[in-house]
């Protein structure tokens, strides 16, 4: 069962302006973590951030995590055509490795 | 991280014949993981495959339907018996990076069936 909610599903923004994707989950988690699919392609990952952590960046991308609200944001900054793709959270629960992922935002930046 | 290769990356296949899909990684992994991503929607995990014993199938996915061979700790098939095009979907295989790390996932495999 998906354990992840994205939100918004679908979003549509221009050049140069910021993205922003929101995740919540449901159980405790080990760690929280963002992944890119073009076209319907595999998964690339692009951050993570631990249990423990608040927030992360990495390049023009902005993670926070929230474990009291259990949810956390993705922010891409700056955002260019090139990062027109979905994008899922996803979370290791316990001692498990398997990941659940989230349904998925459709992030479209039109140039 | 890992670098994983899967084959087929795509195929048209007829109802009731069986589909196997190939992930070779270029490192010794312990646990590969089997996702499902039907049309429009999110990854599903199939299965748990471990070397050296069965797979571990997730809720609504059996055996006989999704089985797995896990030979080594380098390779992994996925077969989908018995297609329907229900199973239309895009398969992709995975391998953890560590506690603290992400999991690398091969390219997927576009499935549709007619």
């Amino acid at each position: 069962s998906q354990q992840g909610e994205e939100d918004p599903q679908a979003l549509s923004i221009q050049e140069g302006e910021n993205a922003t994707m929101n995740c919540s989950y449901k159980t405790s988690i080990n760690n929280l973590q963002w992944y890119r699919q073009n076209s319907g392609r595999g998964l690339v990952h692009l951050i993570l951030i631990r249990s423990n952590e608040r927030e992360k960046h990495s390049g023009r991308l902005r993670v926070t995590l929230d474990t009291s609200k259990k949810s956390s944001s993705l922010l891409i900054t700056a955002s260019r055509a090139a990062d027109t793709a979905s994008y899922f959270c996803a979370t290791a629960q316990g001692g498990s490795e398997k990941l659940v992922f989230g349904k998925g935002t459709k992030l479209t930046v039109n140039p | 991280s890992a670098v994983i290769s899967q084959k087929p990356s795509r195929d048209i296949c007829q109802r009731g014949t069986s589909l196997t899909i190939q992930c070779q990684v270029d490192s010794q992994v312990t646990m590969m993981f089997w996702y499902r991503q039907q049309p429009g929607q999110s990854l599903t995990l199939i299965a748990t495959a471990n070397q050296g014993s069965e797979a571990t199938y997730e809720s609504g996915f059996v055996i006989d339907k999704f089985p797995i061979s896990r030979p080594n700790l380098t390779f992994s098939t996925l077969t989908v018996s018995n297609m329907s095009p229900e199973d239309s979907s895009i398969y992709l295989c995975s391998v953890a990076g560590g506690r603290f790390y992400g999991y690398t996932f091969g390219s997927g495999t576009r499935l549709t069936v007619v």
